[in-house]
């Protein structure tokens, strides 16, 4: 069985500092892992995906996220906020048993963005 | 532009009556997929489709029903049978439906209950 767990509910940083969103998962096979982008009342929007390729995957609008595979986490970051990046960000993992049944999506994490 | 269309963006239901919600991709999209989302949780998968004329219960399947009769569309019904149904629904599509296909998704129906 996969899960993914969202460290933190809720993340505030000033404008032009760094943002560490924090995600740990299981699965037990070899995982697909993505971050997902949702402002109010919209879809969600794919930031970035890992499929066993590079480690570090870069993303659009300047973030990016580490598989750390000793350490079961997919954590998103991105060096500078900006206020457009103020939204509800989800942590996706999906097993390798290619079934679309196994998407599993975190809790979220609510960002705010201070100027 | 290519995309997934979702409407109502709002809708309101009685009791005891049943409602459908729309979803069309021009994406050229094989699987298509709804979720449910209540506030302070991820998405939950309530039916999807690999293949026209094809599709699976999700984990809350109950109170819900879909029918992909085309490869563009693919219509929830909420029923009188689901006695909480408020919530944000959206609709998403992938190329296929594996491990590493990225999903997209629809700006959502928003329903209540009058």
């Amino acid at each position: 069985a996969q899960s993914v767990t969202q460290l933190d509910s809720h993340v505030s940083v000033s404008e032009g500092t760094p943002v560490l969103l924090r995600c740990n998962y299981s699965s037990s096979y070899s995982p697909s892992l993505f971050w997902y982008v949702q402002h109010p009342n919209k879809g969600l929007q794919l930031l970035l995906k890992y499929t066993s390729a590079a480690t570090l995957v870069k993303g659009i609008n300047g973030f990016e996220a580490e598989f750390k595979k000793s350490e079961t986490s997919f954590h998103l970051t991105k060096p500078s906020a900006h206020m457009s990046d103020a939204a509800e960000y989800f942590c996706v993992v999906s097993e390798a048993s290619g079934s679309a049944r196994q998407l599993t999506f975190g809790s979220g994490t609510q960002l705010t963005v201070l100027p | 532009d290519g995309g997934i269309t979702q409407s109502p963006k709002y809708l309101f239901r009685k009791e005891g009556q049943n409602v459908t919600l729309s979803c069309e991709q021009n994406l050229n999209h094989d699987a298509m997929y709804w979720y449910r989302q209540d506030p302070g949780q991820g998405l939950r998968l309530i039916y999807y489709s690999q293949i026209v004329n094809d599709f699976q219960k999700g984990d809350i399947a109950e109170g819900y029903s879909v029918s992909r009769e085309k490869k563009e569309s693919f219509p929830l019904t909420v029923t009188s049978a689901q006695k909480n149904p408020t919530a944000f629904y959206l609709c998403a599509s992938s190329i296929s439906g594996g491990q590493n296909q990225p999903q997209h998704f629809g700006d959502g129906t928003r329903l209540s209950i009058l």
